[in-house]
């Protein structure tokens, strides 16, 4: 079956420790996300890529990292420098999204951040 | 359960009825639009999708209406199942810009 796989589901950070979230697609879809889920709000971009080797900043991208070496792979990292790192992170790949195409975000089911 | 629920606004409503979630969004110049449906502990599923030159367009079950005088958006469901029972979020994207901006969402909940 064509997808997004998360992995961890749940990942505990200590203080002071970069922690790496999984993503990886088999939708051949050139275009990948990541978002940050907290109660009561709307998911915020933390990073986007739209081809491999090619990665943006969203709007809340410092405590962050990405990179993008393979198509069907964007790992998430959180560093030491992001404060509140509590939060359900969600993943999402689309069809390549040039300035002519809207085309849907799918997301993976997301990985449960806790600091220890 | 996942707290992705906590605070939302949520509509209650018996099995079998017909819902209707509501959205304002806030850019005139968004002229694609999304629902989408997020279980608890699971990643937004998505539903079904308007460009800005349809007023209505249709699924199965689902319905979505683009009001673009007033900037709302609905989703209804028809004859709505226990299975139905999620908050749905919608999510509004400018032709040419990457960002897509999600609403805080509304929980759907079905009475047996």
């Amino acid at each position: 079956d064509g997808g997004i796989t998360q992995s961890p589901k749940y990942l505990f950070r200590k203080e002071g420790q970069n922690v790496t979230l999984s993503c990886e697609q088999n939708l051949n879809h050139d275009a990948m996300y990541w978002y940050r889920q907290d109660p009561g709000q709307g998911l915020r971009l933390i990073y986007y890529s739209q081809i491999v080797n090619d990665f943006q900043k969203g709007d809340i991208a410092e405590g962050y990292s990405v990179s993008r070496e393979k198509k069907e792979s964007f790992p998430l990292t959180v560093t030491s420098a992001q404060k509140n790192p509590t939060a359900f992170y969600l993943c999402a790949s689309s069809i390549s999204t040039g300035t002519g195409s809207n085309q849907p975000q799918h997301f993976g089911d997301g990985t449960r951040l806790s600091i220890l | 359960g996942e707290s992705v629920g906590l605070h939302l606004p949520t509509l209650s409503v018996q099995e079998g009825d017909n819902s209707i979630i509501n959205c304002a969004y806030s850019n005139s110049a968004s002229d694609y639009f999304i629902w989408y449906k997020q279980e608890s502990g699971k990643g937004p599923q998505f539903i079904i999708d308007i460009r800005s030159n349809m007023d209505k367009r249709q699924g199965q079950r689902v319905t979505v209406l683009l009001n673009k005088t007033v900037k709302h958006l609905s989703l209804q469901i028809a004859a709505t199942q226990p299975g139905d029972s999620a908050v749905y979020f919608c999510a509004e994207k400018v032709r040419g810009y990457q960002k897509v901006t999600f609403g805080t969402g509304t929980k759907l909940q079905v009475i047996p």
